[in-house]
């Protein structure tokens, strides 16, 4: 199992740019999730899912969307990036709910210029 | 809102040495407790968990216990390693809202 993916591991954009954060598992799990980690301040979560086509937001939503069309994938979609959504955006799943123990990917370090 | 507040690092060790980082919380109900450890240019891995008061999460020699008089949930280690060197999140669990603490990152040394 390759557990939790997450493609690319690093981009930069241009302010007012759009791009799309990939994140895939192989676990079957039912719940995935998106965190932001930003120096001082942990993760936070900023859209979750508990199922195909079933999507929630977190802390932090705004400036992102996501969809959960198959239970393997769970894209992140930077609308606009602005400067401030320099990060590092973290995917991870569990099997089913945030009680249970959480996968996380790799991660993908973003800079917005 | 819910929240986690973690010693603040960084933390500096000799091996041998006794760990203890200090978590406390904020939440209504009944949260979930986690620790969590990122390794440098990983991903978080889970170390321990406590899903009720009283319960202890134990792994890899760390412990932590549930105390929900106190709202804490302090990590502990009797002798700590030149590889347990990395960053710990506490974290909260509670109606689909997951909460992290700002990390404290540990280095041991030889």
């Amino acid at each position: 199992n390759a557990g939790v993916t997450q493609t690319p591991k690093f981009q930069v954009l241009k302010t007012g740019q759009s791009m799309t954060l990939q994140c895939a598992q192989d676990m079957n799990h039912e719940y995935m999730s998106w965190y932001r980690q930003d120096p001082g301040m942990g993760l936070r979560l900023i859209h979750y899912s508990v199922g195909a086509g079933i999507t929630d937001q977190g802390e932090v939503p705004n400036g992102y969307n996501v969809s959960r069309s198959t239970t393997e994938d769970f894209p992140l979609r930077l609308l606009s990036a602005a400067p401030s959504q320099t990060s590092v955006y973290f995917c991870a799943s569990s099997y089913q709910g945030m009680r249970e123990t959480q996968y996380f990917g790799p991660g993908t370090r973003l800079l917005v210029l | 809102g819910d929240s986690v507040t973690q010693m603040e690092g960084p933390v500096t060790l000799s091996e041998e040495a006794f760990l203890t980082i200090n978590c406390t919380y904020t939440a209504t109900g009944y949260p979930s407790l986690f620790w969590y450890v990122q390794y440098p240019g990983e991903g978080l891995q889970l170390l321990l968990k406590a899903t009720k008061a009283d319960d202890k999460g134990s792994n890899k020699g760390f412990e932590a216990t549930y105390r929900k008089e106190t709202t804490s949930f302090h990590l502990e280690k009797g002798s700590v390693q030149v590889s347990d060197s990395a960053v710990y999140f506490c974290a909260l669990s509670n109606n689909n809202d997951m909460r992290f603490g700002a990390g404290t990152r540990l280095t041991v040394k030889p």
